[in-house]
């Protein structure tokens, strides 16, 4: 079993729907975790973290964690063309700084 | 706030050759990471230095692969000798520390082919 797992996709959606994505871990002692977002040949950019129980907004996106199933995920609201890129979920174990990072999942934004 | 450095941005070399990569992070954060990110794949934590000491190197293939960070600023990684196997993009982030939710930021990577 990988340590983050991610579906590849690509996942399309159309302009102005609301974007799913998806990631569970192994490791229960995780104590943070985060989306970063890559565009093709660019390097990964941090959208948002969370490390409690619940949701997280931030704009348009909301972060959402449930510890006791191991599953973190983010969701793009009115999503637009410009977020048409490849979605990294990461996860901080035991708190020791280092991240373990999924294979992204790529979203498909249809105008 | 400049954000993190690394250079060169591509580079091309042959099997067996060596190849140095360098990275400056963010001023004033205290840990420095190098990932190995292949085509496909999210990126691989190789080392994690917290001011000039070495973290976790667990994931470091040390027959090969080399990494200092003297003076607890900027960093070298150096590949010697090189394997086809290692084109991929190597990523430098930086955190204010370690541990906790510190927020790591990327550089823009340099992107390795070896022939």
């Amino acid at each position: 079993q990988k340590e983050v797992e991610q579906n590849s996709g690509p996942l399309s959606v159309p302009e102005g729907a609301i974007a799913s994505l998806n990631c569970t871990y192994s490791d229960r002692g995780s104590q943070s975790f985060f989306w970063y977002r890559q565009y093709s040949g660019k390097s990964p950019e941090l959208i948002m973290f969370i490390y409690s129980n619940g949701d997280k907004e931030d704009g348009r996106f909301t972060a959402q964690l449930n510890k006791a199933s191991q599953y973190v995920s983010l969701l793009i609201r009115d999503s637009q063309p410009s977020d048409s890129a490849t979605y990294l979920c990461a996860v901080n174990p035991g708190n020791t700084g280092k991240l373990i990072f999924g294979q992204g999942t790529t979203l498909q934004v249809k105008p | 706030e400049a954000g993190v450095a690394q250079s060169p941005r591509y580079k091309i070399i042959e099997k067996r050759q060596s190849v140095a990569f360098w990275c400056n992070p963010i001023s004033g954060h205290a840990t420095l990471y190098w990932y190995q990110q292949i085509l496909g794949q999210g990126p691989k934590l190789l080392i994690q230095f917290q001011n000039n000491g070495v973290v976790d190197d667990s994931q470091l293939p040390k027959d090969r692969f080399s990494a200092e960070r003297l003076k607890g600023v900027d960093s070298t990684l150096k590949i010697q000798p090189a394997k086809l196997e290692d084109s991929a993009v190597y990523l430098c982030a930086s955190s204010k520390t370690s541990g906790g939710a510190y927020e790591q930021f990327f550089g823009p990577g340099t992107r390795l082919t070896v022939l």
